[in-house]
């Protein structure tokens, strides 16, 4: 059974850097390709970008500038890093199986405030 | 960027009536080479993950009760509920994934009347 846990911290002082990490169990996580995802309170999905079978990586042109997924397959996670962060950063973060997003973490909140 | 667009917003429906909402994508998702529509569905409850729910624009996620269907070709689909029920209360998304970047539609929030 494919799980997915998010982690990191739910404080981030603007200007600074988001850092979040995904843990893929059940599955290899060079086998699929794995996306995150976040969702501003009461708003709806941002596609942020995807790590490709830990091979390369697509991000949203909207976000480009700042975001940098990474792999560390001797433990089965990616990682998520956004750098400059603002209020509008703030949202409950999401990994999720890429294509169809058919398995996903259970989000984790992540709040930019001083 | 390919733009997904959900109609309604919102829709109020009786329980057990049916319930239809639209996902009109910009450009066409739809793959020539396999004849597949890169399209999925999904319900949203509060304080959770989305649940999919359609993928392939009219295949069922295994253990999605069969009141939920998904029709539509290229451009215009359709997520149908043939009869509402009060675990249906949420919020609905439809989503391409025939494109980078992947896109979502804005949300359909279904309530009962």
């Amino acid at each position: 059974q494919v799980q997915l846990q998010e982690s990191g911290p739910g404080l981030v002082k603007p200007s600074e850097t988001l850092s979040l990490t995904c843990t893929v169990s059940g599955v290899s996580i060079s086998s699929s390709s794995w996306s995150w995802i976040r969702q501003p309170p009461g708003k709806g999905l941002e596609w942020i970008g995807r790590l490709y079978y830990s091979k390369s990586t697509n991000y949203n042109p909207s976000l480009n500038s700042r975001v940098a997924i990474s792999v560390d397959t001797s433990k089965n996670q990616f990682s998520l890093k956004l750098s400059s962060v603002t209020a509008a950063d703030t949202a409950v973060y999401f990994c999720a199986r890429d294509g169809y997003f058919d398995i996903w973490g259970r989000g984790t909140q992540v709040t930019v405030s001083s | 960027d390919i733009v997904m667009t959900q109609s309604p917003d919102s829709l109020a429906v009786s329980l057990g009536e049916r319930t239809t909402i639209n996902c009109k994508s910009s450009q066409t998702v739809l793959n020539n080479a396999n004849n597949k529509n890169y399209l999925a569905w999904y319900q949203q409850k509060p304080g959770q993950p989305p649940r999919l729910l359609i993928y392939w624009a009219s295949s069922r996620e295994s253990g999605v009760p069969d009141r939920f269907s998904g029709s539509g070709s290229g451009t215009d689909f359709t997520l149908t509920i043939s009869s509402l029920q009060a675990d249906d209360v949420a919020v609905y998304y439809c989503q391409q994934y025939y494109t980078i970047p992947r896109t979502f539609g804005q949300g359909t929030r279904v309530e009962i009347k």
